[in-house]
């Protein structure tokens, strides 16, 4: 199982962050994972944004809530993530990961995208 | 600041053994045998080393243990090797309800001298 993140690698203040992650040699449908997806700002630690299931539902991190978008596309086999009104707080490595969606480890991941927010 | 709390580095010299703790609450690590731990070697991704607190995944050595006391969980390198020297990073489940089902402590840089 591989996962490939791709997106802009640069977002303007106040727009709005768009990734793709592509799961390729396994199924998206696949239980039981969550598919998820975590940031590290430069020089600092892990962050869980959120995660879904296939069929949909959605978990997020209180903290980035209001901002945050999981969406699937099973067709695809791709998951995305949007984050909304993004500021410079917001640059970080994107990675995306599978989770088991009972015992919450994170496995395998992607190799991770960096997006800059500046103007 | 991160939600779990680990020493910023440790070091130690090849064969030697070392101790990587990770520190939360009785909503996290306390509470749960969901602990993980990651290794992210320079620009790599990160890579599954334990879970459930002292499981190991396939393909990883057994010189990688994982073990918890209380609300503190510990990862432990014996036999050191150079290819050891990476970022270390410990997860959990966490039932908090401001912090979200997951979190992660800041990392711990091993040097191997």
């Amino acid at each position: 199982l591989q996962l490939q993140e791709s997106g802009p690698g640069l977002v303007k203040p106040s727009e709005t962050l768009s990734l793709t992650c592509t799961v390729s040699s396994g199924s998206i449908s696949s239980s039981p994972y969550y598919w998820g997806w975590i940031r590290q700002p430069p020089g600092k630690g892990l962050e869980w944004i959120g995660n879904l299931y296939y069929s949909g539902s959605t978990y997020y991190n209180p903290s980035l809530k209001s901002r945050v978008t999981i969406s699937v596309d099973t067709s695809k086999n791709q998951f995305s993530l949007k984050l909304s009104s993004v500021t410079a707080a917001d640059t970080a490595v994107y990675y995306c990961a599978r989770q088991q969606r009972d015992h919450f480890w994170f496995d395998p991941w992607g190799q991770g995208t960096l997006v800059t927010v500046s103007s | 600041q991160s939600a779990l709390i680990q020493p910023a580095s440790v070091s130690g010299s090849p064969g030697q053994s070392i101790t990587i703790s990770c520190t939360g609450t009785s909503s996290d690590v306390g509470g749960y045998n969901y602990v993980s731990w990651y290794q992210q070697h320079p620009d790599k991704a990160p890579k599954l080393m334990i879970f459930d607190v002292t499981r190991r995944p396939p393909g990883v050595s057994n010189r990688f243990s994982g073990s918890k006391s209380g609300n503190t969980a510990s990862l432990t390198i014996s036999g050191l090797q150079a290819e050891d020297e990476a970022d270390y990073f410990c997860s959990s489940y966490s039932s908090s309800t401001t912090l979200g089902d997951v979190v992660f402590g800041g990392g711990t840089i091993l040097t191997v001298l």
